[in-house]
């Protein structure tokens, strides 16, 4: 899931499995990090959170993991679904009285029937 | 019904007009801001606005300007002096105090200038 150049990175996986979406930020001192889902033509949605003092949230069959050593972020959707076919955002909050949220460029998810 | 709305949903310009994207939030939100994405891309920050009456540069801002007169307002004009307006805009939203500082999103407005 890490970009390269200006296209965005993609993922194809099959109906029912396990999808695996990774993102990397830039800042250690990012303190809070959401992942969005962004359907053709629509405006992105949040999906789930995560503050810098947890490892995991888990949600409706997405979890988030953050591995803060190695400043990366995940996200598993588990049991893939062809309504789950978009690009996903991760997004980084530098913390403090900064309130803008840094975007990464994105993973593009296909998921085959 | 709290959110956010961008109108209207896809427009066409001829080379050398100015159009303007009108993006309103009813959510209270303090913050605004506007972003563009082209095909495959991410998202480029044009202008954001913490508060009315005030509004910061992003990253992308040559050929833009945004005014913020209500709290629930924020409206881009693309003027004739950017070199590629065809896009994606988006709007959005988010608190600026208390942490946790999600943006909530407009539909987008899909702008084509030929």
């Amino acid at each position: 899931g890490e970009s390269v150049g200006l296209h965005l990175p993609t993922l194809s996986v099959q109906e029912g499995d396990n999808s695996i979406i990774n993102c990397a930020y830039s800042n250690s001192a990012s303190d809070y990090f959401i992942w969005y889902k962004q359907e053709s033509g629509k405006g992105p949605q949040f999906i789930i959170d995560i503050r810098s003092n947890m490892d995991k949230r888990q949600g409706q069959r997405v979890t988030v993991l953050l591995n803060k050593t190695v400043k990366h972020l995940s996200l598993q959707i588990a049991a893939t679904q062809p309504g789950d076919s978009a690009v996903y955002f991760c997004a980084e909050n530098k913390g403090g009285s900064n309130y803008k949220l840094t975007f990464g460029k994105g993973t593009l998810l296909t998921v085959n029937p | 019904d709290g959110g956010i709305t961008q109108s209207p949903k896809y427009l066409f310009r001829k080379e050398g007009q100015n159009v303007t994207l009108s993006c309103e939030q009813n959510l209270n939100h303090d913050a605004m801001y506007w972003y563009r994405q082209d095909p495959g891309q991410g998202l480029r920050l044009i202008y954001y606005s913490q508060i009315v009456n005030d509004f910061q540069k992003g990253d992308i801002a040559e050929g833009y300007s945004v005014s913020r007169e209500k709290k629930e307002s924020f409206p881009l004009t693309v003027t004739s002096a950017q070199k590629n307006p065809t896009a994606f805009y988006l709007c959005a939203s988010s608190y600026v105090t208390g942490g946790g500082y999600e943006q909530y999103f407009g539909p987008g407005t899909r702008l084509t200038v030929t």
